[in-house]
């Protein structure tokens, strides 16, 4: 059962405009989340947390919104540039047991590109 | 630099070759972790380890082994590869927390084909 998911594997937006990548969770013991971007032929590398007990988590031209009741997590990228173009992993870390509170969840990602 | 290395970073074998695919981070990490990533099915985790000796299973175990002998290194061990296994791995490293609510940082990947 996918307890993270990414409903959209791809996503275009021209240069300038808004990105919104979006994130479902089923597990409401998640209480931390993450977004990871990664490049071709490179590892994932963090882009923005938030922990549960906040809603929304700035940086720079990066938001992170969380809505708890719905289980509903995205990141805006504004404006979104060239550069974005790489697929984006949300990430969700629980702590049902002390074992899951090391879990690390991704979804399947997002390939987002980004045309000039 | 902190980093975590990974090596090697591509490899091909056959059926029933025992390897190893070795990892290594320089920033004190406590916490380190192995993922596979394929097509269609995002990251999962192998294997992951709290402290040295400290190590259990992630969501796809089946196949592998890991040892965590000392804090820097964390090698995951393929006894008897599988052609199932040809994939994209990952290690990856977070600083000590209670919660484990840290990001991880990612080593640049291993893709390992097995035919």
């Amino acid at each position: 059962d996918q307890q993270v998911k990414q409903n959209s594997p791809s996503l275009s937006v021209q240069e300038g405009r808004i990105s919104i990548l979006n994130c479902d969770y089923t597990n409401s013991m998640f209480d931390y989340f993450l977004w990871y971007k990664k490049y071709p032929a490179e590892g994932p590398t963090f882009l923005i947390s938030i922990s549960s007990i906040k809603d929304k988590n700035e940086d720079g031209r990066f938001t992170v919104f969380l809505n708890k009741s719905a289980k509903h997590l995205s990141l805006h990228i504004v404006p979104s540039q060239p550069g974005d173009s790489a697929v984006y992993f949300c990430a969700a870390i629980g702590s049902w047991n002390g074992a899951g509170s090391y879990q690390l969840t991704f979804g399947k990602g997002t390939k987002l590109s980004v045309i000039p | 630099e902190a980093q975590v290395t990974q090596n090697p970073r591509y490899l091909i074998t056959v059926t029933g070759k025992k390897l190893t695919v070795t990892c290594s981070q320089n920033m004190n990490h406590e916490y380190m972790s192995w993922y596979r990533q394929d097509p269609g099915l995002g990251l999962r985790q192998i294997y992951y380890s709290m402290n040295v000796e400290v190590t259990d299973k992630g969501d796809v175990p089946e196949g592998y082994k890991v040892s965590r002998k000392e804090k820097r290194n964390f090698p995951l061990i393929l006894e008897s590869p599988s052609p199932n296994q040809t994939s994209l791995y990952f290690c990856a490293s977070s600083p000590p927390s209670g919660s484990g609510r840290t990001r991880r940082y990612f080593g640049p990947g291993t893709r390992l084909t097995v035919t």
